[in-house]
């Protein structure tokens, strides 16, 4: 079983509506991350937070607002999206930033099924 | 530019045949090498991870190989079983620290199916 937990598995929604993604992980790790995956495509990043700032901000819309609540928590807040933003959202975390440069694990949550309609 | 390839795209095979996925990567500086199992609408779950210096890494019926010359890697799977069907992604590390994609590079992956 994953130990990086998201909320929800599946949310449809308007392109009017304001929701939110919520990911969780106890494992101490200080970097997090969000990732956008279309169907039969690797995933894409999108926000890094590393000891809970924004490290990476790769050129997404503001239409998608991350937040760093604290070291275990990682929001992700959508307002006013496009049907063409329906894909699995996917939390993932690692120990830190520098660990992916050595053997640091990245462990992946389930993912959030998002459909805008 | 940082590319990961991945061949082939999509692959059936039969329950209980081995097979042999391939990953061929253009990364500088490169760090180190992993394999990950997606199923279908899940999060990938890590397989392996290989630095330059690791020929070879198993993980149960999985095996990995690693080829820092020729910037090749394998993923062997013995044995298949019906629950192996899920696509198989190639994610390389870049030793730039401030890189983009937080230093990983994705393949596109291999989608297997495993067929009873």
């Amino acid at each position: 079983d994953t130990e990086v937990t998201q909320t929800p598995k599946h949310l449809v929604m308007g392109m009017t509506n304001k929701k939110s993604l919520k990911c969780e992980q106890h494992m101490g790790h200080r970097a997090m991350y969000w990732y956008k995956q279309k169907a039969k495509k690797p995933p894409e990043l999108m926000f890094v937070y590393s000891y809970e700032k924004l490290s990476i901000n790769e050129s997404v819309p503001s239409r998608f607002s991350p937040e760093c609540p604290n070291s275990s928590l990682l929001n992700l807040h959508l307002h006013a999206l496009q049907p063409e933003d329906s894909a699995l959202y996917l939390c993932a975390s690692s120990q830190d930033r520098a660990g992916l440069s050595n053997t640091g694990e990245l462990f992946f949550g389930e993912g959030s099924r998002l459909t805008v309609l | 530019k940082n590319q990961v390839e991945q061949s082939p795209q999509s692959l059936i095979i039969l329950e209980g045949k081995n097979c042999t996925l391939q990953c061929n990567y253009t990364v500088s500086p490169f760090s180190n090498l992993r394999w990950y199992k997606q199923d279908t609408g899940r999060g990938p779950v890590s397989l392996t991870i290989m630095t330059f210096s690791e020929n070879t890494k198993s993980n149960g019926r999985y095996t990995a190989t690693l080829d820092a010359d020729t910037k090749q890697s394998s993923l062997h799977i013995t044995a298949s079983q019906l629950s192996d069907s899920a696509s198989y992604i190639c994610v390389v590390s870049a030793g730039s620290y401030g890189g983009s994609q937080g230093n990983l590079i994705f393949g596109k992956g291999t989608k297997l199916s495993v067929k009873p």
